[in-house]
């Protein structure tokens, strides 16, 4: 069964440094969402892809995070210089994109990353 | 305004029994879909139910089905009979918009007691 991948599923870093994480979606699926889970909270969006082109990332601190899918395939998100807030899961969902009858938009999540920085 | 309200932090349930998780949202959009994920301890989410805007009737997945109220901008989950890996986070979400964009709410920890 076709999944979302995701690597590495736990990250310890400093204060500082750079961390950077993939993921891969199911195969054919257009649509690529990075989110941000605080422990307690629900997901919030930082970045939406369709193909290659960023579509909504009002809420990615743009300062500090960063978000590339070159080739409308697998993505990266990276974080320079990590602060002690950004601990969190990081969650990556993909879907078949906008355009399709219901319910191809539902979105397939990975298994996430956990990001602690100390 | 919030997009997604999810007014109960917390829920608890006896095993067999069923019980509702409430959600309201907020749009302007004529055309949307309401999803419910589950997210155990273990962290992945778990695709449950969806229900589109043009749907009359509530849609039902074995023993969860959505109470969907359009006049009342609400998609309550009902869970029937429910059993101990029941318990985990329940998020209810929205997508609206040409970009398909996705709005959650802040989930609802649901306990069943045996």
């Amino acid at each position: 069964e076709a999944e979302v991948a995701q690597s590495p599923r736990y990250k310890i870093t400093e204060k500082s440094q750079a961390v950077a994480f993939w993921c891969d979606p199911i195969s054919g699926h257009a649509t690529l969402y990075w989110y941000r889970q605080i422990l307690g909270q629900g997901p919030e969006l930082l970045v939406q892809f369709q193909d290659e082109s960023v579509v909504d990332d009002s809420q990615l601190p743009k300062d500090r995070f960063s978000a590339e899918r070159l080739k409308g395939v697998d993505s990266t998100l990276k974080i320079q210089p990590a602060e002690l807030g950004d601990s969190a899961m990081y969650l990556c969902a993909s879907s078949w994109g906008p355009g399709l009858a219901a319910p191809a938009h539902e979105q397939f999540f990975g298994p996430g990353t956990r990001l602690t920085v100390l | 305004a919030q997009k997604i309200t999810q007014t109960q932090p917390g829920m608890f349930v006896q095993e067999k029994e069923a019980v509702t998780l409430d959600c309201t949202y907020d749009t302007s959009d004529q055309s949307y879909g309401l999803f419910w994920y589950k997210q155990p301890s273990s962290g992945e989410m778990i695709f449950l139910i969806y229900q589109g805007s043009y749907d009359e009737q509530n849609a039902t997945e074995g023993r969860y089905s959505l109470n969907f109220q359009k006049a009342r901008t609400s998609a309550n989950l009902v869970i029937s009979a429910s059993q101990l890996g029941d318990s985990a986070m329940y998020f209810c979400a929205m997508r609206e918009g040409e970009r398909n964009q996705f709005y959650f709410g802040t989930g609802t920890s649901l306990t069943v007691i045996p």
